[in-house]
């Protein structure tokens, strides 16, 4: 059964890094593309990040890239978010979710919570 | 960037009613890349329509997902008591982009 979990999450000081980490297991982890998508504490889903099958291409909202970056390791099944500069605004809590082509988000992990506060 | 619009941001009904939610687009979306989630209290969005129409497992067929262009709409023909959640519209044929979700909610 095709399972998705993030870790990482926390509080953190603004201006400070953290990495997310999302662990697939229950299929073949390195044929699908992923995403990352936050959701701020009672408000909607907002997209972050999108990395393909292998690795090679990548895309980052307007709204963390250069700060954030989306990476994985398909030998460990797991999918990244590495976070830096963090912001009160980013604030969130942090999804992963597989790609069914051509585009949805078929699963998604139960998300980890980043809290940015001094 | 493509700009999605859902109205109402809140529909009040009684389980057994029909609800009808919209999804504008701010330009023209392939009905290929248009997907429809369900979000309950406390847990992950869950994939409910993509194609434009096509179910996703597990749910229902008294959920239905018609349209094209920038105006989709996703309609429950009875509403059942685990049928009351948040619902988000999302295109993913320009970028990737989700609307501000319907809060369907008991009368």
């Amino acid at each position: 059964q095709e399972q998705l979990v993030e870790s990482g999450g926390g509080v953190v000081q603004p201006g400070r890094s953290l990495r997310l980490s999302c662990a697939a297991s229950g299929f073949s982890f390195s044929n699908y593309a992923m995403h990352w998508v936050r959701q701020a504490p009672g408000k909607g889903l907002e997209w972050v990040a999108v990395i393909s099958y292998d690795g090679n291409n990548k895309d980052h909202a307007d709204s963390v890239k250069g700060r954030f970056t989306i990476s994985r390791d398909n030998s460990k099944n797991t999918l990244y978010l590495q976070m830096n500069s963090l912001r009160a605004e980013d604030t969130a809590v942090y999804y992963c979710a597989r790609v069914k082509l051509p585009g949805a988000f078929d699963y998604w992990g139960q998300g980890t919570l980043v809290t940015v506060s001094s | 960037e493509v700009v999605l619009t859902q109205s109402p941001g809140t529909l009040s009904l009684s389980p057994g009613e029909r609800a009808t939610l919209s999804c504008r687009a701010s330009q023209s979306v392939s009905s290929s890349y248009l997907a429809w989630y369900q979000q309950k209290p406390g847990q992950a969005p869950r994939l409910l329509m993509y194609g434009a129409s096509t179910r996703a497992t597990g749910f229902p067929d008294r959920f239905r997902a018609s349209g094209s262009g920038t105006n989709f709409t996703l309609t429950i023909s009875r509403l059942e008591p685990e049928d009351f959640a948040v619902y988000y519209c999302q295109q993913y044929g320009r970028g990737f982009t989700f609307g501000p979700g319907t809060k369907v909610d008991i009368k």
